[in-house]
């Protein structure tokens, strides 16, 4: 069965310390791999996306996945947060092609303190 | 960028009444388009996908007498819920896919979500 998994489901950190949000997925042969944004009271904004190609991909507001195929894991990363980064963070995975299914994990609230 | 618009944000309804929410994607046409309903603090549920010109193909569980989804042209998605009671009160969230000519990602442009507070 095609699934994504979010291991935390809140991850509290300071300011300025970085972070590394956790996603794994089914293994499959052909996946496109997302990570998208929720602000409070809004729509998905998209962060980042593998396709193909350099397993590293960088995304906006300083975040950076790292696709690992042995692993089926695409976990999310930034080295140093700030307050305004404090949000559901969805990772997505796309199986079957272009106009396949996305399926999303259930998300991970990102909690920035002072 | 591509880029989809929820019409309207926030509506506040009696319980009974009917309320429609728009979906559009303002600078491409949408081949797909998906509707989401999304609880407090939880993840998007799937409630139905929508390719123009067809009926909506509805997840399991989800009544689509009382959810009812248009998608009448490339670029508008409707979702009405009927006689709206209040545990239909949620957040409810469009994302429209382009065509392969588009976008050849499979990435989805989601929209602003829309709240939905049923009295």
């Amino acid at each position: 069965a095609q699934s994504v998994t979010q291991l935390d489901s809140q991850v509290p950190v300071f300011e300025e310390a970085p972070v590394e949000l956790r996603c794994n997925y089914s293994s499959s042969v052909s996946v496109y791999l997302f990570w998208y944004v929720q602000y409070p009271n809004q729509g998905l904004q998209l962060l980042l996306k593998y396709l193909s190609g350099s397993t590293l991909v960088k995304g906006i507001n300083g975040f950076e996945a790292e696709f690992n195929k042995s692993q089926t894991s695409f976990h999310l990363r930034k080295p140093s947060v700030h307050i305004s980064d404090t949000a559901e963070y969805f990772c997505a995975v796309l199986y079957g092609g272009s106009q396949g299914n996305l399926i999303f994990g259930k998300g991970t609230k990102l909690s920035v303190k002072p | 960028g591509a880029v989809v618009s929820q019409h309207p944000s926030w509506v506040i309804c009696k319980s009974g009444t009917s309320v429609k929410i728009e979906c559009r994607s303002l600078d491409f046409q949408a081949t797909t388009m998906f509707w989401y309903r999304q609880f407090p603090k939880q993840s998007l549920m799937l409630m139905a996908t929508s390719n123009e010109g067809s009926k909506a193909t509805y997840e399991q569980g989800v009544e689509k007498d009382k959810f009812l989804i248009n998608h009448a042209s490339l670029t508008l998605s409707t979702l009405t819920v009927t006689s709206a009671h209040p545990e239909d009160s949620s957040f409810y969230i469009c994302s429209a896919r382009g065509s392969r000519t588009f976008t050849n990602t499979g990435e989805l442009f989601f929209g602003e979500g829309s709240r939905l507070t049923v009295l």
